[in-house]
């Protein structure tokens, strides 16, 4: 398995462009996880799923973000507008959750600059 | 609301000192603590978890819950541990974790 699969690993965009980023889980993982990267906040938390519905989006900055998971293999993080602030290292991450907790495995990441 | 705190961005030791990376912890129910590490160019990946009270290359964490703190540890640092590392609290049944902002810690030969 080649692991979690994120793409673009780089995006560069101007201000009020529409960004989307995309996830590929880890095949028979049932959860999936979207954090942001920053020096200032460190890993933040944005939203997550379990089997392809949202379980808690409260970290999700605000309306300009969203996510969608639309089959159990693929999600993805929209920002429509994005604003120099959204500048950040995106983290996707998918687990198997069976009532415990298990490791969460991390994608590379998507480095998005917003200018 | 859970929270993890880190104090240290940057921890410097020498090869061959020993090494702690702090973590303090707030939250009100039964804590489950990780810490997860990143090398240069490579994926975040876990370290160990504080159910398994295990030992992953030398290190080990002790959850002190009257200090509510998860404290990382090795007896002496190699340069290969040069890495930033993240403390986690997962809280919930469907996993919600919440990181610390992390500790970049540097050996120096």
């Amino acid at each position: 398995d080649a692991g979690v699969i994120q793409s673009p690993r780089h995006e560069v965009t101007e201000m009020g462009q529409e960004v989307t980023l995309r996830c590929k889980p880890i095949s028979g993982h049932n959860s999936l996880f979207w954090y942001r990267q920053t020096m200032m906040r460190g890993l933040e938390l944005l939203i997550y799923f379990n089997n392809n519905v949202p379980i808690d989006d409260s970290g999700m900055p605000e309306d300009r973000f969203s996510a969608k998971m639309p089959n159990a293999s693929f999600s993805t993080l929209k920002i429509q507008p994005s604003e120099p602030r959204d500048s950040a290292v995106y983290f996707c991450a998918s687990s198997l959750a069976t009532g415990g907790y298990y490791e969460q495995y991390f994608g590379p990441g998507t480095r998005l600059t917003v200018t | 609301a859970q929270r993890v705190t880190q104090p240290e961005k940057l921890l410097s030791v020498f090869k061959g000192a020993p090494v702690e990376l702090k973590c303090n912890y707030s939250y009100s129910g039964s804590p489950e603590l990780f810490w997860y590490v990143q090398y240069s160019r490579q994926r975040l990946q876990l370290l160990l978890r504080h159910i398994s009270r295990e030992s992953i290359k030398g290190f080990t964490a002790d959850l002190n819950k009257g200090e509510t703190s998860f404290h990382l540890k090795k007896p002496f640092a190699q340069e290969e541990d040069s890495a930033m590392y993240y403390c986690a609290l997962v809280s919930g049944g469907y996993q919600k974790v919440t990181f610390g902002t992390g500790t970049k810690l540097q050996v120096i030969p």
